[in-house]
């Protein structure tokens, strides 16, 4: 049982540079999420799907888009990357809503230069 | 707007010391409650959650965590610790907007168990 799965584990970026964190869970789960996490501030919502075909603006979702592919993929992207966005993203998915467990994938580190 | 505190950013203590980690919340309505922990390399895994009932709640790994309603906080508690517990904790909180909850987390506590 794979769980949540993220790709890539590492990306390395140029300012002004664009591309897509992918995500995926086989849970079956309705709900999705994408946060980062950054030293000193835990993680923060960027941008969540309660169920297939919708997606709502977390904390922090400007300069991300998010796309809820199908029930299981979710992804996110960067259109035109900055060295503020050099974090680690994490995906996570819960069965219903946010009230529920959340499990998370292994991270996206991402450095943007 | 919502907030989670955590009082302690970076915990060092020796094996079988005792432990508690500090976490306060802002939302004065009904909340539900997590600990996260994530171990060097690996995922954020739920250690344990309240939703209502018994305030003192169990979790994984002998860890317990205490819902204090009058002093919003949510304290996670271990009488021995084990290096193996050198891990970041997170406290979180669901915050309601509408029919929507958000999980708001905690800035993490970094806690480093000496052998």
């Amino acid at each position: 049982n794979a769980g949540v799965t993220q790709t890539p584990k590492f990306q390395v970026l140029k300012t002004g540079q664009s591309m897509t964190l992918q995500c995926a869970q086989d849970m079956n789960h309705n709900s999705m999420y994408w946060y980062r996490q950054d030293p000193g501030m835990g993680l923060r919502l960027i941008y969540y799907s309660a169920s297939e075909g919708t997606t709502d603006k977390g904390e922090v979702p400007n300069g991300y888009n998010v796309s809820r592919l199908n029930k299981r993929e979710f992804s996110l992207r960067l259109e035109s990357a900055a060295p503020s966005q050099t974090s680690v993203y994490f995906c996570a998915s819960s069965p219903g809503t946010a009230q529920e467990t959340q499990y998370f994938g292994p991270g996206t580190r991402l450095l943007v230069l | 707007a919502q907030s989670v505190s955590q009082h302690n950013h970076h915990v060092i203590l020796s094996e079988a010391a005792s432990l508690e980690l500090g976490c306060n919340y802002s939302y004065g309505g009904t909340v539900n409650l997590f600990w996260y922990v994530q171990y060097p390399g690996q995922h954020l895994q739920l250690l344990l959650k309240y939703f209502s009932g018994d305030p003192l709640v169990k979790g994984i790994k002998g860890f317990e965590a205490e819902f204090i309603k009058s002093k919003f906080s949510f304290n996670l508690r271990k009488p021995s610790v084990q290096w193996s517990d050198t891990a970041e904790y997170f406290c979180a909180v669901v915050s309601f907007s509408g029919n929507t909850g958000k999980l708001i987390f905690g800035q993490g506590t970094t806690l480093q168990v000496k052998p």
